[in-house]
């Protein structure tokens, strides 16, 4: 069965610290992958995807991740964190074949950054 | 941008009644809805996927005749949780899109509560 891993259950940091938090995926098809963030009493929103092309992915708020197939991997990285980036981040796969786009979740990250 | 109202946002019920929560896309026509649950600290499980029109689609161990899916317009689909036990306390999330392509949108989630 395919399934997520997100290396890191919480990770603190202060800021203008690096982040990297890593997602390995398994599943030996071609895959969509995306990154979800979940501010603290917020609903999960879209940070970044990747479905072909160039596998290093920007997305909002300075975020961006990398696509190594051969290593089933899709880390997360910001250069600099502040304090506003506080919250939970999931990592997410979705197996082409599945044409109905369900999602497959990480159990995520916590991410507290301090001031 | 598109919003995926979800509701209630917390209930408590007592052990042996029905929840239903509802989903609402509110400015977009939602072709499927997916239901998700989760434990805390864990990861988003997919509950089921459903269709406007059809019946859902649930995923392996999910009991249908217990979490009751209904989608029966393009803007709103209800999970009915029937006879809680206090196992069932979760926390519930819907996402939503609109064709096959577009993105996906989460609700805010239901925390529910069986006594």
């Amino acid at each position: 069965a395919q399934s997520v891993s997100q290396h890191n259950h919480h990770v603190i940091l202060s800021e203008a610290a690096s982040l990297e938090l890593g997602c390995n995926y398994s599943y030996g098809g071609t895959v969509n992958l995306f990154w979800y963030v979940q501010y603290p009493g917020q609903h999960l929103q879209l940070l970044l995807k990747y479905f072909s092309g160039d596998p290093l992915v920007k997305g909002i708020k300075g975020f961006e991740a990398e696509f190594i197939k051969s290593k089933f991997s899709f880390n997360l990285r910001k250069p600099s964190v502040q304090w506003s980036d506080t919250a939970e981040y999931f990592c997410a796969v979705s197996p082409l074949y599945n044409q109905g786009g369900k999602l497959i979740f990480g159990q995520g990250t916590e991410l507290s950054v301090k001031p | 941008g598109a919003v995926v109202s979800q509701h209630p946002s917390r209930v408590i019920c007592k052990s042996g009644t029905s929840v239903k929560i509802e989903c609402r896309s509110l400015d977009f026509q939602a072709t499927t809805m997916f239901w998700y649950r989760q434990f805390p600290k864990q990861s988003l499980m997919l509950m089921a996927t459903s269709n406007e029109g059809s019946k859902a689609t649930y995923e392996q161990g999910v009991e249908k005749d217990k979490f009751l899916i209904n989608h029966a317009s393009l803007t709103l689909s209800t999970l009915t949780v029937t006879s809680a036990h206090p196992e069932d306390s979760s926390f519930y999330i819907c996402s939503a899109r609109g064709t096959k392509d577009s993105p996906l949108h989460f609700g805010n989630g239901t925390r529910l509560t069986v006594t």
